[in-house]
């Protein structure tokens, strides 16, 4: 079947370092690929997305890199801020099909001052 | 532009209650979707619409819930009766329709069922 695996958090860092979250995935035909994020009380929205191989996704100084050979679409920034403090979700839905999402457990990202 | 609008934002009810979560996707969006979200199980589809007719109803969970979309404009989710393992955020999200369109999610609706 399609899934999602992102890594566990809670990620705690200090303001302006690099953050990674990593997202691989299974998928029974060809994906495209989404990081949403979610603000406290807030419901989700879409960051960034990717639908085909070596595609970037980029975004509020997000990154993410569709890689097929190895399945993933890790999430990066280069200097988090106190305002990145979220819920990161990274997503799948297969081209040509249902309109499904299927999301990761997601991350939890806690930046400090 | 309006988001996704859903109402209310917050319920609390006694079990056996009906609830009725209601929803508003964006103007021009052909697809609509609903989302429960848990700390146990995450986000999980409940239900989503295309043109109005249910496309894929398999996430949802028993025959006490039941989604309707009467027109383009919105869309109920109602829970009859309700169980305190309901207590859930609620969202509904829309999109333009198939072809790897962003789905725009609501602010969600908090339901508590004592």
């Amino acid at each position: 079947g399609n899934s999602v695996t992102q890594m566990e958090g809670p990620v705690t860092l200090s303001e302006e370092a690099f953050l990674t979250i990593n997202c691989t995935y299974t998928a029974t035909g060809y994906p495209s690929l989404f990081w949403y994020v979610q603000y406290p009380g807030e419901g989700l929205q879409l960051l960034l997305k990717a639908t085909k191989a070596d595609d970037k996704g980029s975004n509020k100084g997000f990154e993410a890199t569709y890689r097929k050979e190895t399945t993933s679409f890790h999430l990066e920034k280069g200097s988090v801020q106190v305002s990145d403090s979220a819920v990161y979700f990274c997503a799948l839905v297969l081209q040509g099909g249902s309109e499904k999402l299927v999301f990761g457990k997601g991350t939890k990202l806690t930046v400090n001052p | 532009d309006a988001g996704v609008i859903q109402s209310p934002r917050h319920e609390v009810t006694e079990m056996g209650q009906e609830v009725t979560l209601r929803c508003k996707p964006i103007s021009g969006h052909n697809s609509l979707f609903w989302y429960r979200q848990t700390m146990m199980r995450g986000l999980e589809l409940l239900i989503y619409f295309n043109n109005n007719v249910p496309i894929d109803d398999s996430g949802m969970p028993e025959d006490r819930f039941s989604a309707k979309m009467p027109n383009a404009s919105f869309s109920t989710l109602k829970i009859q009766p309700s169980e305190p393992r309901d207590s859930a955020v609620y969202f509904c999200a829309s999109s333009l329709g198939p072809g790897n369109q962003p789905q725009h999610f609501g602010d969600g609706t908090r339901l508590s069922i004592l």
